[in-house]
């Protein structure tokens, strides 16, 4: 079945280094976003990406769609200890109404 | 608005018990989730519902867990009985249409001893 596969599972960063987390589908993507889970809390919607080659940024993050629209990045500049979470991926493909999900990178930032 | 509301909050009950999970989605939202999350398993769609109809059920674990959507501004998830495996956090989350941003609720934390 469609799949979508996040590595790394796990990061841990020192504050102010950079972070990375990187979402594969085995199928092409309609659309793919993003979303953040505080220790603790629920997930929290971060942004959608719907074109070919998209990148967008919200502050420190910059999120990327691949031109192949199977792939997805999120890339966290000089991290803060806020940073702390799991960042989940979360695609539509094809004609299957619902999203399939990834199973998170969890990150770590040490002060 | 106040977001999805989720409740009980917290729900520590024997194996063997009847638990039901209340959701109330956001005003306007057409789609209702319900997911489950353990370390292990990490999040799972267990079902949705669109219009109030359930579309997709296939991650609902067995028979003994059901859920019902009476109406555009309720839903419960049933487990009956439980077992200890069935600990865990479940989520409520809707959107407008089932593929657009999905909003959380906070999340019912349930214990089965």
């Amino acid at each position: 079945g469609q799949q979508v596969m996040q590595i790394p599972q796990y990061q841990h960063v020192q504050e102010g280094e950079d972070f990375t987390t990187y979402c594969n589908s085995s199928t092409t993507l309609s659309n793919i976003q993003w979303y953040k889970q505080r220790p603790g809390g629920h997930p929290v919607f971060l942004i959608q990406l719907v074109k070919s080659g998209e990148v967008k940024k919200q502050k420190r993050l910059t999120f990327q769609f691949g031109e192949a629209k199977k792939n997805s990045s999120l890339h966290i500049t000089a991290t803060q200890t806020t940073d702390v979470g799991t960042y989940f991926c979360a695609g539509k493909a094809g004609n299957n109404r619902k999203l399939i999900w990834g199973l998170g990178t969890s990150l770590a930032v040490n002060p | 608005d106040a977001g999805v509301i989720q409740s009980p909050r917290h729900e520590v009950t024997e194996m063997g018990q009847e638990v039901t999970l209340r959701c109330k989605p956001i005003s306007g939202h057409n789609s209702l989730f319900w997911y489950r999350q353990t370390m292990m398993r990490g999040l799972e769609l267990l079902i949705y519902f669109n219009n109030n109809v359930p579309i997709d059920d296939s991650g609902m674990p067995e028979d003994r867990f059901s859920a019902k959507m009476p109406n555009a501004s309720f839903s419960t998830l049933k487990i009956q009985p439980s077992e200890p495996r069935d600990s865990a956090v479940y989520f409520c989350a809707s959107s407008f249409v089932a593929v657009y941003e999905q909003y959380f609720g906070p999340g019912t934390r349930l214990t089965v001893t």
